[in-house]
């Protein structure tokens, strides 16, 4: 099943305008991750945070993380035709085996209209 | 460019039929790791390796292996291929596979079974 769920599922706006996409997710977790995925092509990593930041920032890219209520959020500002992608959210549960492995959710489809 | 590169692009071929996909983890990595991107699915983890061992598997079907050879290339064998197998295959690489690594992507190689 999948660890995390991406709200919304699609999202229009202008360009120029901020976009917001939020994950929430169900385990405790070691670290969350954002990828870009533009239609039907690779995974593009945007940003990590850890379980214990609550804030990151890159570029314009802003992602908060809420341990206690299982959710992180991705903003993009000042978002441009070219920001138009998929954009996934994929945790990193805790476990007692050993191993990474990611969890993604269904993703947001963020279109940017020029 | 993520540094991890994959081949073939694409691959076209029938049910019942074996195929090998093959990727180069991005200089100085250890860990490569292996994803299955369907419609019905989405993005799933199958198995993850560091330094030739296996290191976590997730929902890897029997019909399916991996290997990592010591010069740290990784292959995915899938066999007796069934047409639900269609899908966009991705493998990812880190340095240490620990759980506060950054995973890179690589392009893929988008699998169509006729």
């Amino acid at each position: 099943s999948q660890q995390g769920e991406e709200d919304p599922q699609a999202l229009s706006i202008q360009e120029g305008e901020n976009a917001t996409m939020n994950c929430s997710y169900k385990t405790s977790i070691n670290n969350l991750q954002w990828y870009r995925q533009n239609s039907g092509r690779g995974l593009v990593h945007l940003i990590l945070i850890r379980s214990n930041e609550r804030e990151k920032h890159s570029g314009r890219l802003r992602v908060t993380l809420d341990t206690s209520k299982k959710s992180s959020s991705l903003l993009i500002t000042a978002s441009r035709a070219a920001d138009t992608a998929s954009y996934f959210c994929a945790t990193d549960a805790k476990r007692e085996t050993s191993g990474s492995r990611l969890t993604f959710g269904e993703g947001t489809q963020l279109t940017v209209n020029p | 460019d993520s540094g991890v590169t994959q081949t073939p692009k694409h691959l076209i071929t029938a049910t019942g039929q074996r195929v090998t996909l093959r990727c180069s983890p991005r200089s100085g990595d250890l860990s490569v790791y292996w994803y299955q991107q369907s419609l019905d699915q989405g993005l799933q983890f199958l198995i993850q390796y560091y330094n030739g061992e296996e290191r976590a598997k997730g929902n890897i079907l029997e019909r399916f292996s991996a290997q990592q050879f010591p010069d740290l290339h990784s292959e995915l064998n899938l066999s007796s291929l069934e047409l639900g197998d269609s899908a966009l295959y991705f493998c990812a690489s880190s340095v240490t596979g620990g759980i506060t690594d950054t995973q890179y992507f690589g392009p893929g190689t988008r699998l169509t079974v006729l």
